[in-house]
């Protein structure tokens, strides 16, 4: 089972700044299939990402993927108030698929 | 509107069954793996398995198998999870998903079901 490590496990800050959230796998995720999903409080995930630097549809501009092998980056470029949440990232190349335990975004 | 609607939240004690379900519609149903996710209070989400609708193919993660059941009724366009014996362990916001088109991400996931299990 490939091990998802998120860093840091929360990142204080303010609004306008540039969000940089750390996915590192156990093991090389096979043909980039990770995802990333943001969920708020009381609210189901919200898939973000997939394929390691695809957006999902209606996912502003400001929020990219990237990386391969066994380290991947979500960049949110300026935080907006609205982006303050839990964010995940998943890998799907290898059964069984798995999360990372969560990047807590909050308001510095 | 493309939704997956859960059913509506639960109170059981220990040693009691239990079955949930997540209708689709909207969409093809029978065209996509249906996934569960797991999460407990507080906590981060765990995969719990995949269902494919078409020929009821299902991969579950070890950490849940033989723990729980997941089906389908095609017919009605709906997945179910079930347990045969709660443990107050198993209280928790459940989950369901539907995979995207290139791949077991999840694009749409339903609101939830949460599992409350105490004596």
């Amino acid at each position: 089972e490939i091990v998802l490590t998120q860093s840091p496990g929360t990142l204080s800050l303010s609004p306008g700044e540039r969000a940089t959230l750390s996915c590192r796998a156990s093991q090389s995720v096979i043909g980039s299939y990770l995802a990333w999903y943001q969920q708020k409080p009381g609210q189901a995930p919200r898939l973000l990402i997939y394929g390691a630097s695809s957006k999902a549809a209606g996912i502003p501009d400001r929020f990219s993927g990237s990386g391969s092998g066994t380290d991947f980056t979500l960049t949110i470029s300026r935080v907006e108030p609205g982006d303050f949440a839990v964010y995940y990232c998943q890998q799907y190349g290898s059964s069984p698929n798995t999360f990372g335990q969560g990047t807590k975004l909050e308001i510095k | 509107e493309v939704q997956l609607v859960q059913s509506g939240a639960e109170v059981k004690k220990p040693g009691e069954s239990l079955k949930i379900s997540c209708k689709g519609s909207g969409f093809s149903f029978s065209s996509y793996w249906i996934g569960w996710v797991r999460q407990m209070p507080g906590k981060g989400l765990e995969w719990m398995g995949i269902i494919y609708h078409g020929d009821s193919d299902i991969r579950y993660s070890p950490s849940f198998q033989g723990q729980v059941t997941i089906s389908v009724d095609k017919s009605i366009s709906t997945a179910y999870l079930q347990w045969n014996s709660l443990k107050a362990s198993d209280t928790a916001m459940y989950y369901c998903a539907r995979q995207g088109e290139l791949g077991w991400y999840f694009d749409l996931w339903g609101r939830g079901t949460l599992i409350t299990v105490s004596s």
